[in-house]
């Protein structure tokens, strides 16, 4: 099975602090991603990577930024936290076999006091 | 503009009862459409896809959904609700641009009633 595995659950962090989310896959996936769910507004892309190195922004990549230096991990960095970056963020990988399946991990709920 | 809209936050249904969580999308070209389904404090996970071919698809646990191209729609349905459906369910719809990325409706809160 494949699994997508994120390194915190829970994170609280303050205003102005630079915050890392980390994501590893184990199924040598070529693409990753990483979500952004808040109620009633479904899950929104915030960036991707089809590659080592190689990242696109998402639709909502303004105080985020992305690593990605080996193939198995995707890091999503807070810059400068915000109070409205509170939500759950969802890291997710695919194949380019089987590029319309994601696989997601279990979310990290992080709230920025 | 490429969409998916989800109509109804959430629905309620009694144990046994028929499920129909709805799902319409816009899209120009012929569309993958996907329905995904999160456990409480889990990620989310795939129930089923429509890519071509037979317009009936089948999934997990017991879901289907149909793809209706006259009425822009790709329903989700179970014949018969058990307490474990509770979850949220999201539709969505490959991106034009890249057939790498999705689009996610805003999902569908299922409640099941003893």
């Amino acid at each position: 099975d494949v699994k997508v595995t994120q390194s915190s659950r829970y994170l609280v962090k303050r205003t102005g602090e630079k915050v890392f989310l980390e994501c590893v896959q184990d199924m040598d996936h070529e693409n990753m991603f990483w979500y952004r769910q808040d109620p009633g507004l479904g899950l929104r892309l915030i960036y991707f990577s089809y590659d080592v190195k190689m990242k696109e922004k998402g639709d909502i990549p303004e105080g985020y930024s992305v690593s990605r230096e080996k193939k198995e991990r995707f890091s999503l960095i807070l810059e400068s936290a915000s109070t409205n970056q509170t939500s759950m963020y969802l890291c997710a990988s695919s194949s380019t076999l089987a590029k319309n399946i994601q696989y997601f991990g279990a979310g990290t709920r992080l709230s920025v006091l | 503009a490429q969409s998916v809209t989800q109509l109804g936050s959430h629905v309620s249904v009694s144990e046994g009862a028929l499920v129909l969580l709805r799902c319409n999308y816009s899209s120009s070209v012929p569309p993958y459409l996907f329905w995904y389904v999160q456990y409480p404090n889990q990620g989310l996970q795939l129930l089923l896809k429509y890519t071509t071919g037979a317009t009936l698809v089948k999934g997990i646990n017991g879901f289907e959904a149909e793809f209706k191209k006259s009425e822009t729609s790709f329903h989700l349905t179970k014949p018969s609700a058990h307490m474990s459906d509770a979850a949220e369910y999201f539709c969505a719809v490959i991106r034009m641009d890249s057939s790498y990325k999705l689009i996610f409706g805003s999902g569908t809160r299922l409640l099941v009633r003893p």
